[in-house]
């Protein structure tokens, strides 16, 4: 099993559409998780940390299931805007040599 | 706006040059990273400092070495360029390890 795993997609969703992925890691003591966006060919920017109780922020919710081992993004209310793939990245901790990140999720957002 | 700024957007470089990536960050940040970025594999460590003069391996530092003479300042140098090192290299600093990273635009880099 990779440590970290992503469906590669495409998602395509249309405009104003709910749509969420999934991250899973292997590593059960993973101690810090992060969802990133990466636009095509840019570089990826940070779109919010993932704490135990979860993160909202406007349109974007992240959550954390430790028992099964995975990470969520919700976005809701799609915009075109929101048209890339998104990287999610673990750190279980022990030196920033075991931080991983995941091939990705590419979102289509449709008119 | 805080910026890690990498010295080129794109460079082609022949087999067997030696070659250079300038990575400057302007937020006092004491790690930094060099990751290279390719179809398929995702992200990869290549190397990472934690403070001046101060390096760690990464998955793959075969071929590269690193420079931190200054705190703002992560050298990646290419030995001797080979063609399989044709990828996106990506430069990136860090407050702490539960602050995420902050990128640069990256380096596309063609060994030919």
């Amino acid at each position: 099993r990779k440590e970290v795993e992503q469906d590669p997609g495409p998602f395509n969703v249309p405009e104003g559409a709910t749509v969420a992925f999934n991250c899973t890691y292997s590593n059960s003591a993973s101690q810090s998780f992060f969802w990133y966006r990466q636009d095509c060919r840019k570089e990826p920017k940070l779109l919010m940390s993932v704490y135990s109780s979860g993160n909202e922020d406007g349109r974007f919710t992240a959550q954390l299931n430790r028992a099964s081992q995975y990470i969520s993004l919700l976005i809701r209310d799609s915009k075109l805007s929101d048209s890339a793939t998104y990287l999610c990245v673990v750190n279980p901790g022990g030196g920033y040599q075991k931080v991983t990140f995941g091939t990705g999720t590419k979102l289509q957002v449709i008119p | 706006d805080v910026k890690v700024t990498q010295s080129s957007r794109y460079l082609v470089k022949r087999t067997g040059e030696k070659v250079f990536l300038e990575c400057v960050q302007d937020m006092d940040h004491e790690n930094m990273f060099w990751y290279r970025q390719d179809p398929g594999l995702g992200l990869r460590l290549i190397y990472f400092s934690y403070d001046v003069k101060m390096k760690e391996k990464g998955d793959i530092p075969e071929g590269y070495s690193v420079s931190r003479e200054k705190k703002e300042r992560f050298s990646l140098i290419l030995e001797s360029a080979s063609t399989n090192q044709t990828s996106m290299y990506l430069c990136a600093s860090s407050l702490g390890p539960r602050n995420g990273y902050t990128f640069g635009s990256g380096t596309r880099l063609t060994v030919v």
